[in-house]
C-alpha cells in the first residue's frame, strides 16, 4: 500500500503555531475526506480530525484542518507541552479498497 | 462509552497462526464496520484489514491477503482477526478500530488498546 507524504518532524514553542502537511492524496476518490489521528506516547491513535475539516467533540479548537487537491494540512495553533506526540493523516482509497495512512510527523513543544 | 478490548496477541513461531479478538462496547455494534491497524514498535500505522457492518465486504492490505482472515460475531459483539502462516515481519501492536462512519466503511474514530504480536523462533 501506498503511503501519504508527511514531515517527520515539526517544532515549535509554547503559544506557537505549527502546520503539518500530508501529501501525495490520490485524485478522483470516491470518498476523499482527509482524517487526522493524534499518538500519544505509548498510547493507541485518537481521531482529532476527520472530514477534511471537523473535530470531534472533545478536540479544541486549536486543532483544524484543511485540504486542497491532493494536499491536506493540519495546523495546531497556541502550542501546548500536551500537544507533543505523532500525527498521521489517513484517506480510504477505494480504487485499492484499503486505507492509506502517512508515514507520520512527530511534533515536538 | 465507546469501548473496544483486544485480546489473542502473544509469542508465536514463524508459520503458526495466532487468533485476535476484540470485543466491543458502549454502541450499536451491528451497524459499524471495523478495521485492523498494526504498528511495528517505533514506526507508523499500517492498514491491515476492514469489514463491513454486515459482514460480507472484506478487505485486506496486499502484505497479508491470504494469509489473514477478519470476521465478526454480532452476538458476541466481537471482531476476530485470523492470522495464518505469520511471518516474523508481522511482528506488531495490533489495533481494533470502529469506523466513525454508521453503516459505512470508510476510516476509524474509536480504537482499542492494542495487543503485541511477536512472531519468532
Amino acid at each position: 500500500q501506498s503511503v501519504l507524504i508527511q514531515p517527520p518532524s515539526a517544532s515549535g514553542t509554547p503559544g506557537q503555531r505549527v502546520t503539518i502537511s500530508c501529501s501525495g492524496i490520490p485524485s478522483n476518490l470516491e470518498f476523499d475526506y482527509v482524517y487526522w489521528y493524534r499518538q500519544l506516547p505509548g498510547l493507541a491513535p485518537e481521531l482529532v480530525i476527520f472530514r477534511d475539516d471537523q473535530r470531534p467533540s472533545g478536540v479544541p479548537d486549536r486543532l483544524s484542518g484543511s485540504k486542497s487537491g491532493t494536499s491536506a494540512s493540519l495546523a495546531i495553533t497556541g502550542l501546548r507541552s500536551e500537544d507533543e506526540a505523532h500525527y498521521y493523516c489517513a484517506v480510504w482509497d477505494d480504487r485499492m479498497n484499503g486505507v492509506l495512512f502517512g508515514g507520520g510527523t512527530k511534533v515536538t513543544v | 462509552q465507546v469501548q473496544l478490548v483486544e485480546s489473542g496477541g502473544g509469542v508465536v513461531q514463524p508459520g503458526r497462526s495466532l487468533r485476535l479478538s476484540c470485543t466491543a462496547s458502549g454502541f450499536k455494534f451491528k451497524s459499524y464496520a471495523f478495521h485492523w491497524v498494526r504498528q511495528t514498535p517505533g514506526k507508523g500505522l499500517d492498514w491491515v484489514a476492514a469489514l463491513s457492518y454486515d459482514g460480507v465486504n472484506k478487505y485486506y492490505a496486499d502484505s497479508v491477503k491470504g494469509r489473514f482472515t477478519i470476521s465478526r460475531d454480532n452476538s458476541k459483539t466481537t471482531v476476530y482477526l485470523q492470522m495464518d502462516s505469520l511471518r516474523t515481519d508481522d511482528t506488531a501492536v495490533y489495533y481494533c478500530a470502529r469506523d466513525k462512519n454508521f453503516g459505512m466503511l470508510i476510516l476509524p474514530d474509536y480504537w482499542g488498546q492494542g495487543t503485541l504480536v511477536t512472531v519468532s523462533s
